[in-house]
């Protein structure tokens, strides 16, 4: 069965500082998503990652294949990046289906 | 930017009774997804579909669930009968069905069982 572990499950910082939420994910799952989920529901996706490091503004996602490993860290926080950080894994198989992890509450305090 | 969209955003039905919820994916799409999301927990992966067919189901659709695509556009999941835990938010998705590919996610409709 398809895992995915994250944490923290919450986090609260000041305005600016340096964020990193963690992921690790099971033997089964070839790819991650990082997804952002905000206080009315919609989902967006913000990266997929199979290998390597990607960059998209101040947010930064790196895996570590061999140890399953996935970080998201956002630089400069600003309390607009206050939302939920969902990690999901892709199945390597078949559709692609996504195996979610139970998120991290972010709070960005200005 | 094409986007997915959900109707509706709310509804309320009563214990037992039939819900059908409505997706449109993005045109060009190949591989449709419902996941839903109990208050307050995870993400949960019901079913994904393609070329008109379920490719893969999760444990939780059973035999009350039904998905279906009607016309090129709309993806629909159907509820036959109604339970107090079935209660939660539904998510559409769709992609191109490429492992690379980012899933697209529709708003979501929340769905209130009394």
């Amino acid at each position: 069965k398809n895992e995915v572990e994250q944490s923290p499950q919450n986090l609260t910082a000041q305005e600016g500082e340096f964020i990193t939420i963690n992921c690790s994910y099971s033997v089964g799952i070839s790819a991650l998503h990082w997804l952002q989920q905000h206080p009315g529901g919609g989902i967006v996706s913000l990266f997929m990652l199979s290998s390597g490091k990607k960059k998209h503004g101040r947010l930064i996602a790196t895996i570590n294949i061999q140890e399953k490993h996935s970080s998201l860290h956002i630089t400069a926080s600003h309390p607009r990046d206050s939302a939920v950080y969902i990690c999901a894994g892709i199945s390597g198989a078949g559709s692609y289906q996504l195996t979610f992890g139970k998120g991290t509450k972010l709070s960005v305090i200005p | 930017e094409p986007e997915v969209t959900q109707t509706p955003s709310h509804q309320v039905t009563q214990m037992g009774q039939e819900v059908i919820l409505r997706c449109v994916p993005i045109s060009n799409h190949l591989y449709f997804y419902w996941y839903r999301q109990i208050l307050g927990q995870k993400v949960e992966f019901l079913v994904s579909f393609y070329n008109n067919e379920i490719s893969e189901k999760s444990e939780i659709f059973d035999d009350q669930f039904s998905v279906e695509r009607p016309d090129g556009s709309n993806f629909t999941l159907k509820i036959r009968s109604t339970k107090l835990e079935d209660s939660a938010m539904y998510f559409c998705a769709s992609n191109r069905g490429q492992i690379t590919d980012t899933q697209y996610f529709g708003p979501g409709t929340r769905l209130t069982v009394l």
